[in-house]
């Protein structure tokens, strides 16, 4: 049972590159979420994805495409990076399905991306 | 908009003392608050959560208080080891929705726990 399983753990871009970040869960959870985590600013919401078949903007969406390939894996696209973008992003997933009062959030360990 | 504030401080706390740390929320009352851990180089993990109903809850050494007077949580560790040096981070729900659309956080608190 590995939880939340993110991948690359590192990455380098240059300017301009793309990349898609990969994050699956194992837990059969409904719910999945972006954050990005920077020094000073805490973590941010980029995307989540309520259910399987849809996906909705976060607090910090510019820049950032996501898709929910089935109910465990969703993934994050950068299609041209900025050196704004240097982050740590971490995948997140829970149970929730509307109003649930026990719905932690289960985190990855993050990819560290830098953009030159 | 929503606000969580943390005493982004780092908090020294020596060996067998109760560490406190507190969570400000404003301009919202969400319907409960959800507490973390974060170790460098790793994902949060889910500590502990309180209802807005619920004035105090409790797990070993851990205690979270709610005040919805105050808007203001608190997180209690006593006889704290240094092994509890870590960031401990505060949440509640973005939205009306329980949590489906995502959890606040603030920004943490490091906590280091002296020998």
């Amino acid at each position: 049972n590995a939880g939340v399983t993110q991948t690359p753990k590192f990455q380098v871009l240059k300017t301009g590159q793309s990349m898609t970040l990969q994050c699956a869960q194992d837990m059969n959870h409904n719910s999945m979420y972006w954050y990005r985590q920077d020094p000073g600013m805490g973590l941010r919401l980029i995307y989540y994805s309520a259910s399987e078949g849809t996906t909705d903007k976060g607090e910090v969406p510019n820049g950032y495409n996501v898709s929910r390939l089935n109910k465990r894996e969703f993934s994050l696209r950068l299609e041209s990076a900025a050196p704004s973008q240097t982050s740590v992003y971490f995948c997140a997933s829970s149970e929730t399905l509307g109003a649930s009062y026990n719905s932690p959030l289960h985190f990855g360990n993050g990819t560290r991306l830098t953009v030159t | 908009s929503q606000k969580i504030e943390q005493n982004s401080e780092a908090l020294n706390i020596q060996e067998g003392k109760t560490a406190t740390l507190t969570c400000n929320y404003t301009n919202y009352s969400p319907a409960y608050l959800q507490w973390y851990r974060q170790d460098p180089g790793r994902g949060p993990v889910f500590l502990l959560l309180i209802r807005e109903n619920e004035k105090e809850k409790r797990k070993e050494r851990l205690k979270v208080t709610f005040d919805t007077t105050l808007k203001q949580s608190l997180f209690h560790i006593t006889a704290s080891q240094p092994a509890d040096s870590a960031t401990y981070l505060c949440a509640h729900p973005r939205g009306s929705g329980g949590g489906a659309d995502g959890l606040t956080f603030g920004k943490g608190t490091h906590l280091i726990i002296q020998p």
